[in-house]
């Protein structure tokens, strides 16, 4: 099973700023089939990119994904209010596993 | 637009039994894989499960193998999961997701959640 580790656990930074949050895989994930997803509180996950860069429909441009490998890393350019939540990594090669999250909490 | 809704979530005792079930809409549901993800109480997610179009193949995580069973009906458009011998650590929020027709292993569309418990 591929394990994967976000860092850091809590990003705390203020609205306008840069968030960049990263996911490594135990294993090099398949074909870079890592997605990421965005949950706040009492709602559902919501994807945002899939397939390691590409944004999934409806997604602000403000949001990029990089990475391939086992190195992964989302990116939001400058944070809105709406963006303070919590970040997952998930991937799809072996398996379905998600990472553990990542708080970005406003400073 | 894409509509998931669980139900059938609740209180059951350990070793007890409970059926989940998702409506969905909004989409052609014989076309896709589903799927079972769920997530403890102040934790992160977990894939649980996932069924084909047809129903023909599907996966478990190894810690609900041999105990739930992911099922579907493509002519009600409704997804169940049947959960025996359940457990304390299966207390989660128990989502349903539409899993992405292209095999790339993403969740494109999740419902709201029902809520498992399960206390003596």
């Amino acid at each position: 099973e591929i394990v994967l580790t976000q860092s850091p656990g809590t990003l705390s930074l203020s609205p306008g700023e840069r968030a960049t949050l990263s996911c490594r895989a135990s294993q090099s994930v398949y074909r870079s089939y890592l997605a990421w997803y965005q949950q706040k509180p009492g709602q559902a996950p919501r994807l945002l990119i899939y397939g390691a860069s590409r944004r999934a429909t409806g997604i602000p441009d403000r949001f990029s994904g990089s990475g391939s490998g086992t190195d992964f890393t989302l990116t939001i350019s400058r944070l809105e209010p709406e963006d303070f939540a919590v970040y997952y990594c998930q991937q799809h090669g072996s398996s379905w596993t998600f990472g553990q999250g990542t708080k970005v909490e406003i400073k | 637009e894409v509509q998931l809704v669980e139900s059938g979530g609740g209180l059951v005792q350990p070793g007890g039994s409970l059926r989940l079930s998702c409506a969905a809409s909004g989409f052609t549901f014989s076309s896709y894989w589903l799927s079972w993800v769920r997530q403890a109480p102040g934790k992160g997610l977990e894939w649980v499960a996932n069924i084909k179009e047809d129903g023909s193949e599907k996966y478990y995580v190894d810690s609900v193998k041999g105990r739930f069973t992911i099922s579907r009906d493509n002519a009600m458009n409704s997804l169940h999961l049947q959960m025996n011998s359940l457990r304390a650590e299966d207390t989660a929020l128990y989502y349903c997701a539409r899993y992405d027709s292209g095999g790339e292993g993403y969740f494109d569309y999740w419902g709201q959640g029902t809520l498992v418990t399960v206390s003596a």
